[in-house]
């Protein structure tokens, strides 16, 4: 069985462009999370979606980022004009049912984001 | 709000040494609590968990139990190996809001041979 995949692993950006971060989580998973681990500090969620559902996106900043989980395909967070401070590792999670009651969420190996 | 505090590492180990790394939670609701592991390079693994007061997790020698009247969910280990190097997160989850969890800044754990 084949757990969270993240791709790409690394991904290097000048100030200005786009990132795109794809997630394909566990098979028969519909729940999906998105956390940022910025350099020195612990994990920070930025939102939950289910298919084509965005449910908690309160982690969120306001401008440039966006994520979605359509009906076929991986979940996406997308980063526009990216900025030296966006550089981080960014983890996927999923579930196979809301994680509200305690089930576990298995995370991604992550993508490591690099903003020259 | 809710938070996670965690104790500060880097914790510097011999092998066969008592681990432990203290976590205290601020809840409004009624959390579940985890222990993450975080192996350089890697995601998070689920290392244990207690979903309600009084609960132990235990996992590859690892416990913690969950104490509501201390707030806490101290993770401990009799005998660490050097294979235990990694990161420890403490984690919290309230029931029925979704699934945001809450994670402490992380305890970094070397274990020398």
């Amino acid at each position: 069985n084949a757990g969270v995949m993240q791709n790409p692993r690394h991904l290097v950006r000048r100030r200005g462009q786009e990132a795109r971060l794809r997630c394909s989580p566990v098979k028969g998973h519909s729940h999906v999370y998105w956390y940022r681990q910025l350099p020195e500090e612990g994990l920070k969620f930025m939102v939950y979606l289910q298919k084509e559902n965005i449910i908690d996106e309160s982690g969120m900043p306001k401008e440039r980022f966006s994520a979605e989980f359509p009906k076929e395909g991986p979940s996406i967070l997308r980063i526009q004009q990216v900025v030296r401070g966006d550089s981080a590792a960014y983890f996927c999670a999923s579930s196979p049912v809301p994680s509200g009651g305690g089930t576990e969420q298995f995370f991604g190996p992550g993508t490591r984001l690099t903003v020259l | 709000g809710d938070s996670v505090t965690q104790m500060e590492g880097p914790v510097t180990l011999s092998e066969e040494a008592f681990l432990t790394i203290n976590c205290t939670y601020t809840a409004t609701g009624y959390p579940s609590l985890f222990w993450y592991v975080q192996y350089p390079g890697e995601g998070l693994q689920l290392l244990l968990k207690a979903t309600k007061a009084d609960d132990k997790g235990s996992n590859k020698g690892f416990e913690a139990t969950y104490r509501k009247e201390t707030t806490s969910f101290h993770l401990e280990k009799g005998s660490v190996q050097v294979s235990d190097s990694a990161v420890y997160f403490c984690a919290l989850l309230i029931y029925n809001q979704g699934g945001k969890l809450i994670f402490g800044q992380g305890t970094e754990l070397s274990v020398k041979p």
